[in-house]
C-alpha cells in the first residue's frame, strides 16, 4: 500500500516564474491538506482540499491556489514566485471527517529553490 | 500561532529514555495532544496522540498531566534513529482540522 507520494523531489525556478507540484494521498483517503516548510521552521498550513473544493485556508496569499482531481490527488500552483517561497512543500492526507483515533499522513516532500 | 511550548534542543544518549517536555496550558476541553516527529527533510510522522489518560505504543508513551497543561513523550529506549525535531500540537478531536507547528524540540541521540 502506497503512502503518499509527492512530485518532483526537488524543483529550481527563478523569480516571477510559476510552480505546480503534485501531491498522490495514501490509498483510502479523501482529504489533502498542503504545508509550507522554511528552513529552521515548523511546517505552516497552506490549504485544504476535499471533494475538489478548497475547505480551509492558512494565512497564505492568492498567489497559492489548489486542485484537487476526483481520484483525489491534489496539485499546488504557486504564480509569480518570490525568493521567500522557497522552501519544503509537504502534503498530508486523510480521510473526511475522521475522528480522533485518525491521523494525518504526509509525503516525503518537495524542494522548491527560487533564485 | 502554536498553542504549545517545547524546548528548543535537548540531547541523550543512546539506549536511555528520551523524555521530552510541552507545556500547553491553554488546551481546551475537546482537544487532544499529539507528538510528531520530522527526521531531516523528511515528511512529519505520527507518534502517538492523547485527550487525558496515559497513552502507550509502539513507538512511544505519552504522560499528560492531571490539570492537561503539560505532557511529556518519552522514547523509553533511544536510538540513533530517533534523532529528528519533535513536534508537540494540541487540536480539536476531528482529523482533518488542519496541525498548527511551532519549531518543536530537536532531539540529539548520540553513542
Amino acid at each position: 500500500d502506497a503512502g503518499v507520494t509527492q512530485s518532483p523531489t526537488h524543483l529550481i525556478k527563478t523569480r516571477g516564474q510559476q510552480v505546480t507540484l503534485r501531491c498522490s494521498p495514501k490509498s483510502g483517503h479523501d482529504t489533502v491538506s498542503w504545508y509550507q516548510q522554511a528552513l529552521g521552521q515548523g511546517p505552516q498550513f497552506i490549504f485544504q482540499y476535499y471533494e475538489e473544493e478548497e475547505r480551509q485556508r492558512g494565512n497564505f496569499p492568492d498567489r497559492f491556489s489548489g486542485h484537487q482531481f476526483p481520484n483525489y490527488s491534489s496539485e499546488l500552483n504557486v504564480n509569480a514566485l518570490l525568493l521567500g517561497d522557497s522552501a519544503l512543500y509537504l502534503c498530508a492526507s486523510t480521510e473526511f471527517p475522521g475522528g480522533a483515533e485518525d491521523t494525518q499522513y504526509f509525503g516525503p516532500g518537495t524542494r522548491l529553490t527560487v533564485l | 500561532d502554536a498553542k504549545t511550548t517545547q524546548p528548543t534542543s535537548m540531547d541523550c544518549a543512546e539506549g536511555r529514555a528520551a523524555n521530552l517536555p510541552c507545556n500547553h496550558s491553554t488546551i481546551s476541553g475537546n482537544e487532544y495532544v499529539y507528538w510528531y516527529r520530522q527526521i531531516h527533510s523528511q515528511g512529519p510522522q505520527y507518534i502517538i496522540h492523547g485527550l487525558k489518560n496515559n497513552e502507550t505504543n509502539e513507538m512511544a508513551s505519552l504522560i499528560i498531566t492531571e490539570d492537561r497543561k503539560s505532557s511529556t513523550l518519552i522514547l523509553p529506549h533511544a536510538t540513533l534513529r530517533d534523532t529528528a525535531v519533535y513536534y508537540c500540537i494540541v487540536r480539536v478531536s476531528y482529523n482533518t482540522d488542519k496541525l498548527i507547528f511551532g519549531t518543536g524540540t530537536r532531539l540529539q541521540v548520540f553513542p
